[in-house]
């Protein structure tokens, strides 16, 4: 059974950073790409990136591209999501998925609020 | 990037009967499109990809159709545990996602 597990989430202060992960199990994690969608408090979904399956390559969406960074440890079967210089807007659920014709699998994802 | 217009926001019907929701797409999408569902509480869950192919055990009741820019999600014999939002993405260009429509029983 395949399970995305979230974590790292919580209260983080306007302009600091913060490292969300996501451990993975059920499948071969090294064999996929992974991606990283957020969820707002008004549900609007965004999708923030995604990272090759060697961490080789990684996009973003153009609006957080400068922020945002996403890795990989696939000796761990874990992907991270390094944020940093968060902002209010940034408050939302974080969801670890699958990219495999649109998302296949997704976490349960992890709540991070920005609120001084 | 590719705006997708979803519509209604919400949707509200009485058990067994059918319901359609809609997106359109900012550009031609080339069929490369996936609709979702999202009961409360939990995380969405793919239905549709490739605008009509059904993913795996998802009941038979849920449909896509559409190409270009213009797509719909089809539920027949609405049941009481189709209660939930529903979310059209488009994975043409780098993903972006509808806004969703809420589905209430009547």
């Amino acid at each position: 059974e395949v399970q995305l597990v979230e974590s790292g989430g919580g209260l983080v202060q306007p302009g600091a950073s913060l490292k969300l992960s996501c451990v993975a199990s059920g499948f071969t994690f090294s064999d996929y790409w992974m991606s990283w969608v957020r969820q707002t408090p008004g549900k609007t979904m965004e999708w923030i990136g995604d990272i090759k399956y060697d961490g080789s390559y990684t996009n973003y969406a153009p609006s957080l591209k400068n922020r945002f960074t996403i890795s990989r440890d696939n000796a761990k079967s874990t992907l991270y999501l390094q944020m940093s210089n968060v902002r209010s807007e940034d408050t939302a659920t974080y969801y670890c998925t699958r990219p495999s014709l649109g998302f296949d699998y997704w976490g349960q994802g992890v709540m991070v609020t920005v609120s001084s | 990037d590719i705006q997708m217009t979803q519509s209604p926001a919400s949707l509200s019907a009485s058990l067994g009967e059918t319901v359609t929701i809609e997106c359109r797409a900012s550009e031609d999408i080339y069929s490369n499109l996936a609709w979702y569902q999202q009961k409360p509480g939990n995380s969405p869950q793919l239905l549709i990809y490739d605008a009509n192919s059904l993913a795996d055990g998802v009941p038979s009741r849920f449909s896509g159709s559409g190409s270009g820019t213009q797509y719909s999600l089809k539920i027949n014999s609405l049941q009481s545990e189709d209660v939930a939002s529903y979310f059209c993405q488009q994975y043409n260009n780098y993903p972006t996602f509808g806004s969703g429509t809420k589905l209430e029983i009547k």
